[in-house]
């Protein structure tokens, strides 16, 4: 079955550390994303990658680094300087430029600052 | 920039109808969507309006007035696994296509 992929899913660091978070999806979807969600706050982006070798900032980049070397493939790097990084992280993609814009979510990857 | 407003929690009982309002202001606009997430999962793609009106699938409605700049999801004969978070998002980056999301309202049905 078609889909995404994303692990670990609960994640623990110690503060100073760099974590990443994988994400892999089988649909051969362009686009990628990824989210944060924060209680009450909904889902803010990260990055998003809408074709391989090329990614932008989203709305809260800082403190964060991605990487497109794959179409499959869009691992997020929470590092250091994530002053906050404690939060439910939300990999999505999506065919590209489609009418109605569908993202299709994976299961997500909390992460934990100790 | 952009905004989107949405009640925090709605309550209803099973079978019942319950209306989750949307308004936003974007500098842009390419689209509504709606999207449902059960606790700790991942959020699905209910429904998307382009254009004004109602689009129906099933028991979920949706419903568009551009010059309101206001949006409904509407559910009918509510079920125990329709509580979850619902968002709205908007697509206001026309080249990216990409959405952004409201803080969710929380739909608690009883039975």
């Amino acid at each position: 079955d078609g889909g995404i992929t994303q692990s670990p899913k609960y994640l623990f660091r110690k503060e100073g550390q760099n974590v990443t978070l994988s994400c892999e999806q089988n649909l051969n979807h362009d686009a990628m994303y990824w989210y944060r969600q924060d209680p009450g706050q909904g889902l803010r982006l990260i990055y998003y990658s809408q074709i391989v070798n090329d990614f932008q900032k989203g709305d809260i980049a800082e403190g964060y680094s991605v990487s497109r070397e794959k179409k499959e493939s869009f691992p997020l790097t929470v590092t250091s300087a994530q002053k906050n990084p404690t939060a439910f992280y939300l990999c999505a993609s999506s065919i590209g430029q489609t009418y109605t814009g569908e993202l299709f979510f994976g299961e997500g990857s909390r992460l934990t600052v100790l | 920039g952009q905004s989107l407003e949405q009640p925090s929690e709605v309550t209803a009982v099973e079978g019942a109808i319950v209306q989750i309002n949307c308004t936003y202001q974007t500098s842009g606009f390419y689209g509504l969507s709606w999207y449902q997430q059960h606790d700790g999962g991942a959020p699905t793609f209910l429904s998307y309006n382009a254009l004004d009106g109602l689009e129906e699938t099933g028991r979920f409605s949706s419903f568009l007035s551009r010059s309101d700049s206001y949006g409904y999801l509407l559910l009918q004969e509510l079920q125990m696994k329709d509580s979850a978070s619902y968002f709205c998002a908007v697509r206001d980056r026309g080249g990216s296509y990409i959405p952004t999301f409201g803080r969710g309202t929380s739909l608690i049905v009883h039975p």
